[in-house]
């Protein structure tokens, strides 16, 4: 079953802070984070591992909450290159298919 | 190193033909993944081969079909298409060989056009 993303679209100034969250109803075993551009390929972001775990780099983190089965993508100070449309993927057991979202379109404008 | 190649980038076919996708992972990958992706649905997962072993499965119908060589490179099959497969369809490649799905390296994709 497909993890449900939140918002589905946002548009933020540059500088500005945005959250975006995935939900399964599932166990996760891990949680992966995708950024695609318009007419480009998906390009990975991150993959969290099932522990509870946050991770970073730049100003992009995430957490990824075993319990709740969620996880969530941290932008802070938006730059004009964060915009895409953000797919999380999720995966419920080892080496097993990886479900993505439908994903959320974030626009970052001037 | 070179990326995850894929041909034809475009291609239009009419209903009821079949067509064959081709995949060239990154050297030294061993898992390829193959994936729909269409406005409304998203990314969709198809089937992940490793090691020339159809390794996962998603649900699309026996229509859709793959396969992985020796040298890793893999190629997809749609049988009788429909309107509705029409679509971008990525192909990504990743080491292979941990106990959870490596990084995917995407590539540029095939948009299939089904008229």
């Amino acid at each position: 079953q497909q993890p449900v993303q939140s918002p589905q679209a946002v548009i933020l100034r540059e500088g500005e802070d945005a959250v975006i969250n995935c939900s399964s109803s599932k166990a996760l075993y891990s949680v992966h984070w995708y950024r695609q551009k318009h007419g480009e390929a998906p390009v990975f972001l991150m993959i969290l591992l099932k522990g509870g775990e946050q991770k970073g780099h730049d100003k992009i983190s995430a957490s990824f909450n075993e319990k709740k089965q969620q996880s969530s993508l941290y932008l802070t100070a938006s730059q004009l290159s964060y915009s895409g449309t953000y797919f999380c993927g999720t995966e419920t057991g080892t080496a097993s298919k990886l479900t993505f979202g439908t994903g959320t379109r974030l626009q970052v404008t001037l | 190193k070179a990326g995850v190649t894929q041909t034809p980038r475009y291609l239009i076919k009419t209903r009821g033909q079949q067509v064959t996708l081709s995949c060239s992972p990154i050297s030294g990958h061993r898992s390829v993944s193959w994936y729909q992706q269409t406005p409304g649905q998203g990314l969709q997962f198809l089937f992940e081969y490793f090691s020339e072993t159809q390794r996962n499965k998603g649900n699309f119908p026996g229509r859709f079909s793959g396969r992985q060589f020796s040298n890793s490179r893999s190629e997809m099959n749609v049988s009788t298409l429909e309107l509705g497969d029409s679509a971008l369809y990525l192909c990504a490649s990743s080491p292979g060989g941990r106990e959870y799905t490596d990084t995917q390296y995407f590539g540029p994709g095939t948009r299939l056009t089904v008229l």
